[in-house]
């Protein structure tokens, strides 16, 4: 079946720094969704991406999706403590009409 | 709009017990979904519905049961709990296949 990694699971940085997690499919995707889940809260959706190699971007938020519909991106620029969270990746088949998800990325912010 | 409600958000069991998680959406969704969340795990899909009496199997589906006789409620029975089944669990609508998923607030599960 579909499989999703994402990397790393774990991101520890300064505030200020950059920040990026890696989303790669197993199978060939429809679209791609990102969540953001905050400590002890619920994923919230963050964006989507339908099209080969469509970039996005929502204030220092960069998400891209590859070429090939199998991997996907999310860089944080210049990050906060207000970033803190775990991002995952949805894999979308809508043939399946299932999402699949990664495993998370958590990101830690030191002020 | 409340969106994705759950109830109850902590629940206690002990092993062999059962009970349902209730959760209901007001947003009228065909699709609904049931996942848990283990530490490190992400988010496995247990059952899901494509609308109103009609559900399938996620990938963890062992040990629970759904059933969807309306469009907006959709219980998750656990039939006789075990400590694996100690989880974060969500339940979530979207519009359809390839929509963004609304997600509840969550019940914690703990069973002992």
């Amino acid at each position: 079946g579909q499989q999703v990694m994402q990397i790393p699971q774990y991101q520890h940085v300064q505030e200020g720094e950059d920040f990026t997690t890696y989303c790669n499919s197993s199978t060939t995707l429809s679209n791609i969704q990102w969540y953001k889940q905050r400590p002890g809260g619920h994923p919230v959706f963050l964006i989507q991406l339908v099209k080969s190699g469509e970039v996005k971007k929502q204030k220092r938020l960069t998400f891209q999706f590859g070429e090939a519909k199998k991997n996907s991106s999310l860089h944080i620029t210049a990050t906060q403590t207000t970033d803190v969270g775990t991002y995952f990746c949805a894999g979308i088949n809508t043939n399946a009409g299932k999402s699949t998800f990664g495993d998370g990325t958590t990101l830690t912010v030191k002020p | 709009n409340a969106g994705v409600t759950q109830t109850p958000k902590f629940q206690v069991l002990k092993t062999g017990q059962s009970m349902t998680l209730q959760c209901a959406q007001d947003m009228n969704h065909e699709y609904m979904s049931w996942y848990r969340q283990d530490p490190g795990m992400g988010l496995r899909l247990i059952h899901y519905s494509v609308g109103a009496g009609i559900t399938d199997q996620g990938e963890v589906p062992n040990g629970y049961n759904v059933s969807r006789s309306t469009t907006e409620d959709f219980p998750l029975r656990l039939l006789s709990a075990a400590p694996s089944q100690t989880s974060v669990y969500f339940c979530a609508s979207l519009r359809g296949p390839g929509s963004p998923l609304h997600f509840g607030n969550g019940t914690r599960l703990t069973v002992t």
